[in-house]
């Protein structure tokens, strides 16, 4: 699986939009990205997942870039339960569940 | 619908022991997966079964096995437990049709944190 890159960490104000960015240059034809957020002391949770075009969920939007080199998790208000890792995973079509989680994005929500 | 249950949820052990830790996945869910998490090296995957098969493995030492019942539910184990094991070992079920080519979304449970002292 190719490999993301995401900063190690970012402060956001509440209630303002935060955009979490993740670069993956090697990302294949046939790869989806995919997003997990862990809050703490808790196990990884599903956020968001495409493949070419930008998505949007209750939980967040996904913006990916026409080359598809890099992406970009946009929650449009921050809350304090937003304060969580942000893990970008590159997932192909084929072969089984194993994700290969980097080092993710540890958010900071200010109040 | 109960989610993702793992037990024990906290365990200490001594090193050269062996533990098993179970996973119960949510109903329907056939593939299970465990992650390893730690402090230095984050989340790494272990293995995956899917119909009682293991589908994929990491990098991991033969100290670590696992395997998958009938009834979908998991157990790992380490044996010969060393101090770098000390983690939390998180399990995680997903629902996979037989056509399916999109990864399934993960729905992960709490972890079991083993202590190896």
């Amino acid at each position: 699986d190719a490999k993301t890159t995401q900063p190690n960490s970012m402060e956001s104000n509440e209630e303002e939009p935060v955009h979490l960015p993740c670069n993956h240059s090697t990302i294949s034809g046939t790869d989806y990205i995919h997003w997990y957020r862990q809050l703490p002391s808790q196990g990884p949770e599903y956020v968001i997942h495409g493949l070419t075009s930008n998505v949007n969920n209750r939980m967040a939007s996904l913006a990916i870039a026409e080359d598809r080199k890099s992406s970009t998790l946009i929650l449009h208000r921050a809350t304090l339960r937003d304060a969580a890792v942000y893990y970008c995973i590159l997932r192909g079509a084929l072969g089984g569940n194993q994700f290969y989680f980097g080092t993710g994005t540890s958010l900071t929500v200010i109040p | 619908k109960a989610g993702v249950t793992q037990t024990p949820r906290y365990l200490i052990k001594t090193r050269g022991q062996q533990v098993t830790l179970s996973c119960s996945p949510i109903s329907g869910h056939r593939s299970v997966s465990w992650y390893q998490q730690t402090p230095g090296q984050g989340l790494q995957f272990l293995f995956e079964y899917f119909s009682e098969t293991q589908r994929n493995k990491g990098n991991f030492p033969g100290r670590f096995s696992g395997r998958q019942f009938s009834n979908s539910r998991s157990e790992m184990n380490v044996s010969t437990l060393e101090l770098g094991d000390s983690a939390l070992y998180l399990c995680a079920s997903s629902f996979v049709l037989r056509t399916q080519r999109v990864p399934g979304e993960l729905f992960f449970g709490e972890g079991s944190r083993l202590t190896v002292l």
